[in-house]
């Protein structure tokens, strides 16, 4: 089974609106990173939290990290339509950086 | 212009046929990684090379093949023992200890005729 799972699987917002993502993982973990994907593309390196980390931000992207509950989120302020696309967690366990496991990800469109 | 490079965009197969994917990168990256991706399903690791001449199983290795000859590639052979190859199949590369990130190249779609 995935060590990630994103929620909801699918998302409709409207353009100017947040948008919140959620990822929950079963072991402990080294870091935990989310990626996007366009359709039809590659994955593109979004954020790394490591696990002594709580929050981390990157331009309209909070990520936030709560290893008691073993979860995680994405927040995408002020969305737009360019930021649909598909949105992955990914956690590295302790000892094995080179390993990532990944959910299934978060469906997101954003409606003009 | 650095990245990494897949090629062919579009591979097709023919029944007990060998297909090789290519996957280049000039990011003098140390790790480089295979993963399978199915419709609506995230990515599972097929192998991983943390340096060159050396590689490991991932989590769905069966019917697939690699080699690390040269740093800058790593070539997947996807076998006739592979069963339900049909996929879209996703190269990365990271420069390993520290530097967790990941970065992808284009992916390849791999369909059986």
């Amino acid at each position: 089974s995935q060590q990630g799972e994103e929620d909801p699987q699918a998302l409709s917002i409207q353009e100017g609106e947040n948008a919140t993502m959620n990822c929950s993982y079963k072991t402990s973990i080294n870091n935990l990173q989310w990626y996007r994907q366009n359709s039809g593309r590659g994955l593109v390196h979004l954020i790394l939290i490591r696990s002594n980390e709580r929050e981390k931000h990157s331009g309209r992207l909070r990520v936030t990290l709560d290893t008691s509950k073993k979860s995680s989120s994405l927040l995408i302020t002020a969305s737009r339509a360019a930021d649909t696309a598909s949105y992955f967690c990914a956690t590295a366990l302790p000892g094995s950086n080179y390993k990532l496991t990944f959910g299934k990800g978060t469906l997101l469109t954003v409606n003009p | 212009d650095g990245g990494i490079t897949q090629s062919p965009k579009y591979l097709f197969r023919k029944e007990g046929q060998n297909v090789t994917l290519s996957c280049e990168q000039n990011l003098n990256h140390d790790a480089m990684y295979w993963y399978r991706q199915d419709p609506g399903q995230g990515l599972r690791l097929i192998y991983y090379s943390q340096i060159v001449n050396d590689f490991q199983k991932g989590d769905i290795a069966e019917g697939y093949s690699v080699s690390r000859e040269k740093k800058e590639s790593f070539p997947l052979t996807v076998t006739s023992a592979q069963k339900n190859p049909t996929a879209f199949y996703l190269c990365a590369s990271s420069g390993g200890g520290e530097q967790e990130t990941q970065y992808f190249g284009p992916g390849t779609r791999l369909l059986v005729l």
